[in-house]
């Protein structure tokens, strides 16, 4: 799987937009870009996933440039139940092992 | 739609003893990967199950095994336990082998003493 890296960790406070970053220099042409949200005691849970350009569903954003080498992560108007560890992962699709990296705690201010 | 469901929550061994951990899969979905999290660090892959074949597996030694029932339940066995065995073990179901959206249990969390 691809490497990957992002911020240890963001700080922010409710109503504020979130935006999360990703490096992924080596991502190859099959790779898939997808992140999970992780609560304390939880399992990971996933948020979104996308290959080029934008995808946006209920919970965030996705935005991707053309080269692929980086990803953003948004998440808009947070509140403080978005304090949790984000992960970012990268891979091809028939490739069963998710390899997380250590995430990035974003911590969610009153 | 029941999710995925993990047991027992917490457990406490010592050092050389075995463990098994099960996991019940989410309705519908016939494969099931199992994760050690380690505190401050994020999921690493251990095995997974499809159609109750091992379909793949990380680097874990041999006294990491698991197996999957016909009911796609899923169970995790851990020989000679190591204090550096302490951790978070998740259990994630998805429909179908490869990286399908896995939908995660709330995990065990295993201390060894």
């Amino acid at each position: 799987l691809a490497k990957t890296t992002q911020p240890i960790s963001m700080d922010s406070y409710e109503g504020q937009e979130v935006n999360i970053t990703c490096s992924h220099n080596n991502i190859a042409t099959n790779d898939y870009i997808t992140w999970y949200q992780q609560f304390p005691s939880q399992g990971p849970r996933f948020i979104i996933q996308g290959y080029k350009t934008k995808v946006t569903n209920e919970v965030a954003s996705l935005f991707i440039p053309a080269d692929r080498k980086s990803s953003t992560l948004s998440l808009p108007r947070v509140s403080l139940s978005d304090t949790a560890v984000y992960y970012c992962l990268v891979g091809v699709s028939n490739d069963y092992k998710l390899s997380f990296g250590a995430g990035t705690t974003v911590t969610v201010r009153a | 739609e029941t999710g995925v469901t993990q047991s027992p929550t917490h457990l406490i061994k010592t050092r050389g003893q075995q463990v098994t951990l099960r996991c019940s899969s989410q309705s519908g979905h016939n494969t099931v990967s199992w994760y050690q999290q380690a505190l401050g660090q994020g999921p690493q892959f251990i095995f997974q199950y499809y159609r109750e074949e091992e379909n793949g597996r990380g680097n874990f030694p041999p006294r990491f095994s698991g197996l999957q029932f016909p009911n796609y339940s899923s169970e995790l066995n851990v020989n000679a336990l190591e204090l550096d065995d302490s951790a978070l073990y998740l259990c994630a179901s998805s429909s179908g082998s490869g990286w399908n959206e896995q939908f995660f249990g709330p995990g065990t969390r295993l201390t060894v003493l």
